[in-house]
C-alpha cells in the first residue's frame, strides 16, 4: 500500500526567506505527483502537477522536483509571504490520489 | 479551469439524523466522482470512487451503508451520511475527473453532529 509522508510537519519562518517542503512515498510506480495548499476550513488548491516522466516544475515563485527512484518529492518556495501561510499536501496519484500529512506553513511577517 | 461545487459547505445536525452532500462538476461533464474524508489535523482519505451509473466502490473500513453515494447524472453526486454521529463530524472533500485523469477538488463541507 502506498504510504506518503512530509517533513516537516509544521514549519515556521520568517518573511522572505527561501523553504523547501519535503515528500516522500513508498511506492514508485506513480503516475503523478501533485502538490496542494489547504486553507484552513477550506478546500484544495492545486499548485504544481509533475507527471511521472518529468523531475520538476515551476510556477511564479514554486518548484517542485520529481525523484521516482528515490521516492520523493520537494517544493521549494522561494521568497516566502506572510499569504503563503497555508498547509501543504502532496498526493502522488496510482488511478486515485494518496495524500501526504501535509505541511502547516506560517510565514511570520 | 474546470470547477467543482459543493453544497452545503457547513452543516451542523444532531445524532441519530442524516445529512445529504451534494457535489457538483459546473462546466464539465465528471464520469468519476471521489469523496474524500479529513479528520482534524490529518490529511485526506479516500472513501470511495463512483462512476455515473454505476454503483460506487468503497474503500476498506468504509461503511457503504452508511455513506450512500449516489452518482445519477454526470455532474451530480450526492454523499448521504446516515444516521450521523459525532464520530462521523469531519470535513468531506469530493472531487471529480471527466475525459483526462486530472481530478478537480471541491471546496470541502464540514459536517458537525452534536
Amino acid at each position: 500500500k502506498q504510504e506518503v509522508t512530509q517533513i516537516p510537519a509544521a514549519l515556521s519562518v520568517p518573511e522572505g526567506e527561501n523553504l523547501v517542503l519535503n515528500c516522500s512515498f513508498t511506492d514508485s510506480a506513480i503516475y503523478n505527483l501533485q502538490w496542494f495548499r489547504q486553507d484552513p476550513g477550506k478546500g484544495l488548491t492545486s499548485l504544481l502537477l509533475i507527471q511521472s516522466s518529468q523531475r520538476e516544475q515551476t510556477s511564479g515563485r514554486l518548484n517542485a522536483s520529481l525523484d521516482k527512484s528515490s521516492g520523493r518529492s520537494t517544493l521549494y518556495i522561494a521568497a516566502s509571504q506572510p499569504g503563503d501561510s497555508a498547509t501543504y499536501l502532496c498526493a502522488v496519484i496510482i488511478v486515485q490520489f494518496y495524500f501526504g500529512t501535509g505541511t502547516s506553513l506560517t510565514v511570520i511577517p | 479551469g474546470a470547477v467543482v461545487s459543493q453544497h452545503p459547505s457547513r452543516v451542523i445536525c444532531k445524532s441519530g439524523t442524516s445529512v445529504k452532500i451534494e457535489c457538483r462538476s459546473l462546466d464539465f461533464q465528471a464520469t468519476t466522482m471521489f469523496w474524500y474524508r479529513q479528520f482534524p489535523k490529518q490529511s485526506l482519505m479516500l472513501m470511495a470512487t463512483s462512476n455515473e451509473g454505476s454503483k460506487a466502490t468503497y474503500e476498506q473500513g468504509v461503511e457503504k451503508d452508511k455513506f450512500l453515494i449516489n452518482h445519477a447524472s454526470l455532474t451530480l453526486s450526492t454523499l448521504t451520511v446516515t444516521s450521523a454521529h459525532p464520530e462521523d463530524s469531519s470535513f468531506y472533500i469530493c472531487s471529480a475527473s471527466g475525459r483526462t485523469d486530472t481530478q478537480y477538488f471541491g471546496p470541502g463541507t464540514r459536517l458537525t453532529v452534536l
